[in-house]
């Protein structure tokens, strides 16, 4: 099993939809999770991080299941800026040593 | 903004010729990273320091060298560059964020595209 998975994309939505990205990881020890968004030959950036408890900023919220080792990423009311690629980022500790990125998912917002 | 910049931003070499690209930081981070994206395998993990002097292998290193000998820049060298090293690079810093739980987060610099012909 692949240390941090996620859904294969691309996905092709209409503005306004609803889309989720799932992402699992393998070590349960994992301490710290992220969403990153990287736009087409851009540099990754810090989207959320993600907690057990849920986090919400505006129109995104993350989710963490550590039961099932398991993270979620949900858009509402999908814009054309929305689309790029969201990276689920998984920390095994608390060493700044290394971070684990899943291969990324391709969202696409059509008008 | 954590004041990163990468040098060349773009490059264009030959197999076997040696290559440096260049991290600089204005911040005085301690950790400073080096990642290659290329499609299908998504960001890997090249070298990484935490401190002037010291550093540690990534994932995929063979072929790589770092050097940090001061703060601010991370150097990243291919002794003799292959085709298989055509990718793009990016430098990060890490950061605790206490507001995100003390979690550690990375910030990336533009990136330095390399073409090995």
């Amino acid at each position: 099993r692949k240390e941090v998975e996620q859904d294969p994309g691309p996905f092709n939505v209409p503005e306004g939809a609803t889309v989720a990205f799932n992402c699992t990881y393998s070590n349960s020890a994992s301490q710290s999770f992220f969403w990153y968004r990287q736009d087409c030959r851009k540099e990754p950036k810090l989207l959320m991080s993600v907690y057990s408890s849920g986090n919400e900023d505006g129109r995104f919220t993350a989710q963490l299941n550590r039961a099932s080792q398991y993270i979620s990423l949900l858009i509402r009311d999908s814009k054309l800026s929305d689309s790029a690629t969201y990276l689920c980022v998984v920390t095994p500790g608390r060493s700044q040593g290394n971070l684990i990125f899943g291969k990324g998912t391709k969202l696409s917002v059509k008008p | 903004d954590a004041g990163i910049t990468q040098s060349p931003r773009h490059k264009v070499t030959e197999t076997g010729t040696p290559v440096t690209l260049r991290c600089h930081q204005t911040e005085n981070h301690r950790y400073m990273y080096w990642y290659r994206q290329d499609p299908g395998h998504g960001l890997r993990l090249i070298h990484y320091s935490y401190g002037v002097k010291d550093t540690d292998k990534g994932e995929v290193s063979d072929g790589y060298s770092v050097s940090r000998s001061k703060t601010e820049d991370f150097l990243l060298t291919l002794e003799s560059a292959t085709s298989s090293q055509t990718s793009v690079y990016f430098c990060a810093i890490s950061e605790v964020r206490a507001q995100l739980s003390g979690a550690n987060v990375l910030t990336f610099g533009a990136g330095s595209r390399l073409t090995v012909l």
